[in-house]
């Protein structure tokens, strides 16, 4: 069980866009603004595509966008393209004691 | 660009000890931390400890703390992680990753560590 509560899976049709949520507690997300997002597709290693809750690394398109409300964080993704589809996870910084915790990931299939 | 190039894959029997490499290239290795993260076949990403090259200061998750170990070789830009006592859970794909806090950027490409019983 991971530490952060992700849903299994998200669907989108081409164009439309998709929030993928991310719950934890007031020791991690609600604490810290360190919440990163990585997309990651069958047999590859994760690419980080959102840090700081909000964040874009150079080269990730604009539609990949973070945000966070309380113990929440979300990844929303418009204009969904088929090369989006693959697996989402979230992680968080969870202070000195425990460090990083992830969700356990999120199945995005574009129809 | 930056690179981080895992060893290879690896089959252990139960009990045994495993080290996986990740040699980074591309970047000032002292400069960034290298995390590890590990994933179970078809399971989420698991958080397993990070290494500071700069002075081999080290942190690891609660979890693994007496059963992971992680160095580094200044001289080859090399970080090494060696996981003790393995058992079947212990099977997995496992990262090494570069970041500067706690948001890993570059990843190596995994290494399969199979644990047989």
């Amino acid at each position: 069980q991971s530490a952060l509560t992700q849903p299994p899976s998200v669907s989108g049709s081409p164009g439309q866009s998709v929030t993928i949520s991310c719950t934890g507690t007031s020791s991690d997300i609600g604490s810290y603004n360190r919440v990163s997002w990585y997309h990651q597709t069958p047999g590859t290693a994760p690419k980080l595509i959102i840090f700081d809750v909000s964040r874009r690394p150079s080269g990730v398109p604009d539609r990949f966008s973070g945000s966070k409300s309380g113990n929440t964080a979300s990844l929303t993704i418009s204009g969904l393209q088929a090369e989006d589809e693959g697996d989402y996870h979230c992680n968080s910084y969870r202070g000195s004691t425990t460090f990083v915790v992830f969700g356990g990931g999120t199945r995005l299939t574009v129809l | 660009q930056v690179h981080l190039v895992q060893s290879g894959a690896e089959v252990k029997e139960s009990g045994a000890s495993v080290k996986v490499s990740c040699k980074a290239s591309g970047y000032t290795f002292t400069s960034y931390f290298i995390h590890w993260v590990r994933q179970a076949p078809g399971q989420g990403l698991e958080w397993m400890g990070v290494i500071f090259p700069s002075d081999s200061s080290t942190d690891y998750a609660e979890k693994f703390q007496g059963r992971v170990t992680m160095t580094r070789d200044t001289s080859t830009s090399t970080v090494y992680m060696e996981v003790s006592s393995l058992t079947s859970d212990d099977t997995a794909v496992y990262y090494c990753a570069r970041a500067v806090g706690y948001s890993p950027d570059y990843w190596g490409q995994g290494t399969l560590v199979t644990v047989s019983s």
